[in-house]
């Protein structure tokens, strides 16, 4: 079976630019979650998607945004990007309410 | 104080040795726990989970949960080098589920 798949594996954007990364979730996995591992802050959460619709989202500004497709794949958006915003973005997918499954992560770089 | 707690190390552990991470947690409602390997560069890979009180074995891991003293720990059995790794303690919060991780300790397995 197939695992958590991510990409790009590394996207080289500049400031006020747009990044858009993709996941798609192991099969029958509904929920996603998208976390950030920014340097030295450890692993934050982002937002969950689930059934197609965004559940929670975490203590990040609106242009921290994304949607889940009807193939339960899912796409952050990030606009406007800052330096700050530089980090490792992982995906992770789950059954709803069971044991999250982490992707191999996009490592976003903000020049 | 933070919602998990892990001492960032490094902990250094000779190669056949016993290697012990903890995690502390201030949430008292906390159900359970997850124990996440991440080599470096790489995401985090899920290693065990706990939900219960007293020890969990897998193989040469064994995890502890005391949620009279809001403690977690994982112990890892004749150690070997591949297991050198940032080890990452979390657990699930609220009805989205999502992980809130501790800072991970970074464990050295000397041969």
């Amino acid at each position: 079976e197939a695992g958590v798949t991510q990409s790009p594996t590394h996207l080289i954007k500049t400031r006020g630019q747009q990044a858009t990364l993709r996941c798609s979730p192991i099969s029958g996995h509904t929920s996603v979650y998208w976390y950030q591992q920014a340097l030295g802050l450890g692993l934050q959460f982002l937002l969950w998607y689930d059934e197609g619709e965004e559940r929670n989202r975490g203590n990040f500004p609106p242009r921290f945004s994304g949607r889940q497709f009807p193939n339960y794949s899912s796409e952050l958006n990030v606009n406007a990007l800052e330096l700050e915003d530089s980090a490792l973005y992982l995906c992770a997918a789950s059954e709803r309410g069971e044991t999250q499954y982490f992707g191999p992560g996009t490592r976003l770089l903000v020049l | 104080q933070k919602e998990v707690e892990q001492n960032s190390g490094p902990l250094s552990v000779p190669e056949g040795a016993i290697a012990s991470l903890n995690c502390t947690y201030s949430d008292r409602g906390s159900q359970s726990f997850f124990w996440y390997r991440q080599y470096s560069g790489k995401s985090p890979e899920l290693i065990m989970f706990i939900y219960s009180n007293g020890d969990k074995e897998d193989g040469r891991f064994t995890a502890q949960l005391n949620k009279a003293s809001q403690y977690v720990s994982l112990l890892i059995r004749d150690s070997q080098p591949s297991d050198s790794a940032t080890y990452l303690c979390a657990s699930p919060r609220g009805s989205a589920q999502k992980l809130v991780f501790g800072q991970g300790t970074r464990l050295t397995i000397n041969p």
